[in-house]
């Protein structure tokens, strides 16, 4: 199993740009996930998704959009591209226990080093 | 926003030392849970402590809960290089989203 699979691993963009992140999980995972980490700032949650068809803010929203069109996938767009937004982002998917809720542990894909020139 | 607190920042060990960390989390939380992230990769989860645990153990690894003074320590046994790594608690507050700290970069030398 690929587990979660991130794609582009690399990017530069200039400011203006758009661009559409993708995350693929092949584990059946019910919520997915997006972060990004900044030196000193450790994770922060952009938006996340307890199924097909449903998105969420998380901490920090503003300038992206998600989609969760397939119950594998979750994309990441931004807009129009600031250097605020260079940073790395990881996507992450968990099981969703009835018992437990949402607090089941997440798995991590490898991310994507986006810069914003 | 909810957000655990690794204490220290950094921690520098010679192989087969223990290393121990620390997190302080601020309110109520359902479990605790410990990831490690090695350089260019993703985190991985290590280990989950509920709320109603004191102590778990998975192979060098212990964790210890202490609800009282909202806090929990990583122990990790004799340590190897492999172990080099940034170790991050995060918190689950209720019903809610994790939350994760901002790391302990441990550097284990050969």
């Amino acid at each position: 199993n690929a587990g979660v699979t991130q794609t582009p691993k690399f990017r530069v963009l200039k400011t203006g740009q758009s661009m559409t992140l993708l995350c693929a999980q092949d584990m059946n995972h019910e919520y997915m996930y997006w972060y990004r980490q900044d030196p000193g700032m450790g994770l922060r949650l952009i938006h996340y998704s307890v199924g097909e068809g449903t998105t969420a803010k998380g901490e920090v929203p503003d300038g992206y959009n998600v989609s969760r069109l397939k119950k594998q996938n979750f994309l990441l767009g931004l807009e129009s591209a600031a250097p605020s937004q260079t940073s790395v982002y990881f996507c992450a998917s968990s099981h969703w226990d009835r018992g437990q809720g949402s607090d089941q542990p997440q798995h991590f894909g490898d991310g994507t080093r986006l810069s914003i020139l | 926003s909810q957000q655990g607190e690794e204490d220290p920042q950094a921690l520098s060990i010679q192989e087969g030392e223990n290393a121990t960390m620390n997190c302080s989390y601020k309110t109520s939380i359902n479990n605790l849970q410990w990831y490690r992230q090695n350089s260019g990769r993703g985190l991985v989860h290590l280990i989950l402590i509920r709320s109603n645990e004191r102590e778990k153990h998975s192979g060098r690894l212990r964790v210890t809960l202490d609800t009282s003074k909202k806090s929990s320590s990583l122990l990790i046994t004799a340590s190897r290089a492999a172990d080099t790594a940034s170790y991050f608690c995060a918190t689950v507050p209720g019903y809610s989203t994790l939350t994760f700290g901002k790391g302990t970069m441990l550097l284990v030398s050969p």
